[in-house]
């Protein structure tokens, strides 16, 4: 799996905007780019999923230059709750040979 | 979407005993299974593969004879850790896949709380 390099920690202010950007300069033409929330004592939560270009949900985008080697996660207009530990994985897909390694994430505290 | 199931959520055992954390795919068969151990301020290290109907395939540094993985069925792994000791303590974590490749999801449990005294 490409090994994906993170801040360790970011601040912000409630209802700004958050990029958190993530390296993985070893990337693989099949492999996807997926990043999870975590939150104090609870398991990972799938946040949003690409492989090029820009992908957006309900919750986030995810912005993919053309060369993929950094993948940045948009949160519009965060709030305290988004105050959690934010991790970005690649690999190419899940199956029985997948080996999902996390990196060491970014813990991103929010102000009021 | 799919739901992962762990149980309990949280254990405090005495030195020496043996612990059973389980972990079910609700809705969703999942024939690969994970378990990780995170400690406080740190990331998830996958400790092991869980594989149905065959055995786990544990990472570099992971006893297996201390951290017993069972996935005796297609929505049900467990994690026993045998004679547990205090530095056992920790969060563990499960999660499976439901589908395969590029469509393929991973869902992860909610944790369990392993506190040895």
């Amino acid at each position: 799996l490409a090994k994906t390099t993170q801040p360790i920690s970011m601040d912000s202010y409630e209802g700004q905007e958050v990029n958190i950007t993530c390296s993985h300069n070893n990337i693989a033409t099949n492999d996807y780019i997926t990043w999870y929330q975590q939150f104090p004592s609870q398991g990972p939560r799938f946040i949003i999923q690409g492989y090029k270009t820009k992908v957006t949900n309900e919750v986030a985008s995810l912005f993919i230059p053309a060369d993929r080697k950094s993948s940045t996660l948009s949160l519009p207009r965060v709030s305290l709750s988004d105050t959690a530990v934010y991790y970005c994985l690649v690999g190419p897909g899940y199956s029985s040979a997948s080996k999902i390694i996390f990196g060491s994430g970014t813990r991103l505290s929010i102000r009021p | 979407g799919a739901v992962v199931s762990q149980h309990p959520s949280r254990v405090i055992c005495k030195s020496g005993t043996s612990v059973k954390i389980e972990c079910r795919s609700l809705d969703f068969q999942a024939t690969t299974m994970f378990w990780y151990r995170q400690f406080p301020k740190q990331s998830l290290m996958l400790m092991a593969t869980s594989n149905e109907g065959s055995k786990a395939t544990y990472e570099q540094g992971v006893e297996k004879d201390k951290f017993l993985i069972n996935h005796a069925s297609l929505t049900l792994s467990t994690l026993t850790v045998t004679s547990a000791h205090p530095e056992d303590s920790s969060f563990y974590i499960c999660s499976a896949i439901q589908g395969q490749g590029a469509t393929g999801e991973l869902f992860f449990g909610e944790g369990s709380r392993l506190t040895v005294l």
